[in-house]
């Protein structure tokens, strides 16, 4: 069974530090991964979707890495800034037939001015 | 804009009340999502649709239902045998049930009062 692990549950780090939020899974047979954003009270925003035959997707000043192998994705933000303070929550794919997306708890980022 | 629309922002249910919440979207998006948002849990899969006039039970679909008779349009209907009702409701959509990219509304927070 897929399961999905989010370290830290929260950070807070002063403004311009880069940082790095960790997912990991149990289960390497992934179809994809998905970084998403959710500020309090709202939706989630889709940030990047790494494929299983892809090591890593860049925007801006996120990038995402996977390493399917340990069973891992990297969220790296650069030069962070106190609009990046939000909950970042990913999620799995599986492969096969069942997509369904196994979702973190997320991670409560704190961006201090 | 394209997009997904989730209205009521806000709803408040009597106890032994259904209720219905909104979810329309202009994506042209084959598959659509429902999940339940409880603090400290992870997203938790309601009812999912993959075409129009076809829908499936998530892991939660007890207390709720759901229909598509338009591609666009997937209320969801939160009846009186939902013992827990009070939550945080996301509607989401994907190209199809292959094509896991998802997208979602602003989500709906129901109170019962």
């Amino acid at each position: 069974k897929q399961e999905v692990t989010q370290i830290p549950a929260a950070l807070s780090v002063p403004e311009g530090e880069n940082l790095v939020l960790n997912c990991s899974f149990t289960d390497s047979a992934i179809y994809n991964l998905q970084w998403f954003r959710q500020d309090p009270g709202k939706g989630l925003t889709s940030l990047l979707l790494i494929q299983s035959s892809q090591r890593e997707q860049t925007s801006g000043r996120l990038n995402a890495s996977l390493d399917k192998s340990s069973g891992r994705s990297t969220l790296y933000i650069a030069a962070s800034q106190p609009g990046d303070s939000a909950t970042y929550l990913c999620a799995v794919s599986s492969a096969g037939n069942n997509r369904k997306l196994i979702w973190g708890l997320g991670t409560s980022l704190a961006v201090n001015p | 804009d394209g997009g997904i629309t989730q209205s009521p922002k806000y709803l408040f249910r009597k106890e032994g009340q259904n209720v219905t919440l909104s979810c329309e979207q202009n994506l042209n998006h084959d598959a659509m999502y429902w999940y339940r948002q409880d603090p400290g849990q992870g997203l938790r899969l309601i009812y999912y649709s993959q075409i129009v006039n076809d829908f499936q039970k998530g892991d939660i679909a007890e207390g709720y239902s759901v229909s598509r008779e338009k591609k666009e349009s997937f209320p969801l209907t939160v009846t009186s045998a939902q013992k827990n009702p009070t939550a945080f409701y996301l509607c989401a959509s994907s190209i199809d049930r292959v094509n896991t990219e998802a997208f979602f509304g602003q989500g709906t927070r129901l109170t019962v009062v």
